[in-house]
């Protein structure tokens, strides 16, 4: 058990548009799901930490407009980025959190913004 | 401030050759420590969870032990697929997790 997956895997889109992630617990009911972004050769930035029913929890330096956070439910959570530019180029990384307090990680998604 | 340092950078050994990776911490309110091995692309793969000094776990040619200020991941007869980047993670009791840079594990055969 302890699957979680992310879709879509890669996405390139325009500057200027807006991009879906979803990250889903398969086999588990996660009450907490994080977000984090990881660029090449470097480790894991937490960008925010989402509880069900309730808003984000952004780090700081992490614009809660551009990259809006939604849990819908306790197996689902997106990750929109608003208005993609550029440097938003990255490998976003979502993980669910079990009753355990472990954090299973999805797959990732890279995006390219061009 | 709170912090994770994870050394060697970069590890490089023969097939079978044995060796620690470390993982030091400066943290308050530490819940637990997490490793995971990743492989280029793809996301962190859980390996193991310690909470309490003194505590051991071990997987296949993997053994982890934690101490008061540090953790090492012991790789024992390493084969090439040990091959890849792995990542320890200090969780706060408020969930969040900080983690370290990485030590990147090369094994040739």
């Amino acid at each position: 058990g302890a699957v979680v997956s992310q879709h879509p895997s890669r996405v390139i889109c325009k500057s200027g548009t807006s991009v879906k992630i979803e990250c889903r617990s398969l086999d588990f009911q996660a009450t907490t799901m994080f977000w984090y972004r990881q660029f090449p050769k470097q480790s894991l930035m937490l960008m925010a930490t989402s509880n069900e029913g309730s808003k984000a929890t952004y780090e700081q330096g992490v614009e809660k407009d551009k990259f809006l956070i939604n849990h819908a439910s306790l197996t689902l959570s997106t990750l929109t980025v608003t208005s993609a530019h550029p440097e938003d180029s990255s490998f976003y990384i979502c993980s669910a959190q079990r009753d355990s307090y472990e954090q299973y990680f999805g797959p990732g998604t890279r995006l390219t913004v061009t | 401030e709170d912090q994770v340092t994870q050394s060697p950078e970069a590890l490089r050994l023969q097939e079978g050759e044995s060796s620690s990776l470390n993982c030091s911490y400066t943290v308050s309110g530490l819940r637990g420590l997490f490793w995971y091995r990743q492989d280029p692309g793809k996301g962190p793969e859980f390996l193991f969870t310690l909470y309490s000094a003194g505590e051991e776990k071990e997987k296949e040619r993997l053994k982890a032990t934690l101490t008061k200020k540090e953790s090492f991941l012991h790789i024992t007869a390493p084969k090439p697929e040990d091959s890849a980047t792995y990542l320890c993670a200090v969780q706060f009791y408020n969930n969040d997790m900080r983690f370290g840079a990485g030590t990147r594990l090369t094994v040739k055969p």
